[in-house]
């Protein structure tokens, strides 16, 4: 089983500052790789998906990867406090399976 | 909108008794569904691969016979907890495969009395 490890948290962040959520990864092979909010009682959703290395930006969100270091980041300019969730990085393993970390809580604080 | 339905979307039963939750793919024929659990304060963990047509392919560790699932058309998929117990308490999470991602649906919580 590949293994993907996060920093459980929680992470308090002010609002309007800047949220980093950092993801490290066993598979040295592994191309894909993923963002997922979960809100509490709330299943996932997707945020960002990155493939290459390098940065990736959609809106306040930056990903970042390092495959050198088997490393893969997550970005939050401008926190809000609906920002406030659980970030769960996910790898792909195989053909279609993901494998996630333990997630890091993140609150914002007003 | 959403493109993964399940139901219901919480369930309480006494222990010993079996419930089957379903899975929807809303907007897009899924030959390859997900079966995951999450228990509180815990990560996805994939209990199981659910394919059209044919038998499920299980994780290490994940009881077959207990978990049952059917994945009898190309946009519904079921997973039966067969005696369910309290240790079987948790979030039942299911998704369906989109290109190199997975939508999951909005959740489904099982609470074992």
């Amino acid at each position: 089983q590949k293994e993907v490890e996060q920093n459980s948290g929680p992470l308090s962040v002010p609002e309007g500052a800047i949220a980093s959520l950092n993801c490290t990864y066993s598979d040295r092979g592994s191309q894909s790789f993923f963002w997922y909010r979960q809100y509490s009682g709330k299943s996932p959703e997707l945020i960002m998906f990155i493939y290459s290395n390098g940065d990736k930006e959609d809106g306040r969100f930056t990903a970042q990867l390092n495959k050198a270091s088997q490393y893969v980041s997550l970005l939050i300019r401008d926190s809000q406090p609906s920002d406030s969730a659980t970030y769960l990085c996910a790898v792909k393993e195989g053909a279609q399976k993901l494998v996630f970390g333990q997630g890091t809580r993140l609150t914002i604080n007003p | 909108g959403a493109v993964v339905s399940q139901h219901p979307s919480w369930v309480i039963c006494k222990s010993g008794t079996s419930v089957k939750i379903e899975c929807r793919s809303l907007d897009f024929q899924a030959t390859t569904m997900f079966w995951y659990r999450q228990f509180p304060k815990q990560s996805l963990m994939l209990m199981a691969t659910s394919n059209e047509g044919s038998k499920a392919t299980y994780e290490q560790g994940v009881e077959k016979d207990k978990f049952l699932i059917n994945h009898a058309s190309l946009t519904l998929s079921t997973l039966t907890v067969t005696s369910a117990h309290p240790e079987d308490s948790s979030f039942y999470i299911c998704s369906r495969k989109n290109t190199d991602t997975q939508y999951f649906g909005p959740g489904t919580r099982l609470t074992v009395l």
